[in-house]
């Protein structure tokens, strides 16, 4: 029961340009969507949060939109640098069990010069 | 500052047999939550450590089990393993006793094949 779906296996991007990376979720339940980063030989590292009563959130050249109604977010690279290759993987918790993070299977960003 | 650490890096079983996994928490962390990570797949939660007590717990079966010490670091049993049980065990760690949301920091894992 996949309650995170990512369904692009893959994304490539021109260093610059903007990369769009897509989430979808079906549990209506949950509170808070992450996104963490992955680069190969080490543990996901956190890069951005939203909670479920916004709609977007910014950091830096990141940002994430949340649309509720369509249970589905995404995060915006803006631009994209090829130090920002590696799996993303989006996340996603209910308030009540904290910690535990339900996860899609990742896309693998590629950004080439 | 030391983050999250897991030991070992890789190990090699065969089926049926047993394992641990050990995790040191970032400083000043006092939760432990462990995933597996199976190839292709996202991070899976297994369970969830706070006060050397079992908070949470994700569909895994009673073949996996934990501990967490005073210190607040952690160790993953896997009994009878399995072929399938193959993955990348995952470490994180996070503050408790907020009971707000606060993001985990994660290890960078055992690697475990069974043959």
């Amino acid at each position: 029961d996949q309650q995170v779906k990512q369904n692009s296996p893959s994304l490539s991007v021109q260093e610059g340009r903007i990369s769009i990376l897509n989430c979808d979720y079906t549990n209506s339940m949950f509170d808070y969507f992450l996104w963490y980063k992955k680069y190969p030989a080490e543990g996901p590292t956190f890069l951005i949060s939203i909670s479920s009563i916004k709609d977007k959130n910014e950091d830096g050249r990141f940002t994430v939109f949340l649309n509720k109604s369509a249970k589905h977010l995404s995060l915006h690279i803006v631009p994209s640098q090829p130090g920002d290759s590696a799996v993303y993987f989006c996340a996603a918790e209910r308030g009540s069990t904290l910690g535990r993070l339900y996860f899609g299977r990742g896309t693998q960003l590629t950004v080439w010069p | 500052d030391a983050g999250v650490t897991q030991s070992p890096t890789h190990l090699i079983k065969t089926r049926g047999q047993q394992v641990t996994l050990r995790c040191s928490p970032k400083s000043g962390h006092d939760t432990v939550s462990w995933y597996q990570q199976a190839l292709g797949q996202g991070p899976q939660f297994i369970f969830q450590y706070y006060e050397e007590e079992e908070r949470q717990r994700g569909n895994f079966p009673d073949r996996f089990s934990g501990h967490q010490f005073p210190n607040y670091s952690s160790e993953l049993n896997v009994n009878a393993l399995l072929l399938g049980d193959s993955a990348l065990y995952l470490c994180a760690s996070s503050l408790g006793t907020t009971g707000l949301f606060n993001v985990l920091t994660f290890g960078a894992g055992s690697r475990l094949t069974v043959l």
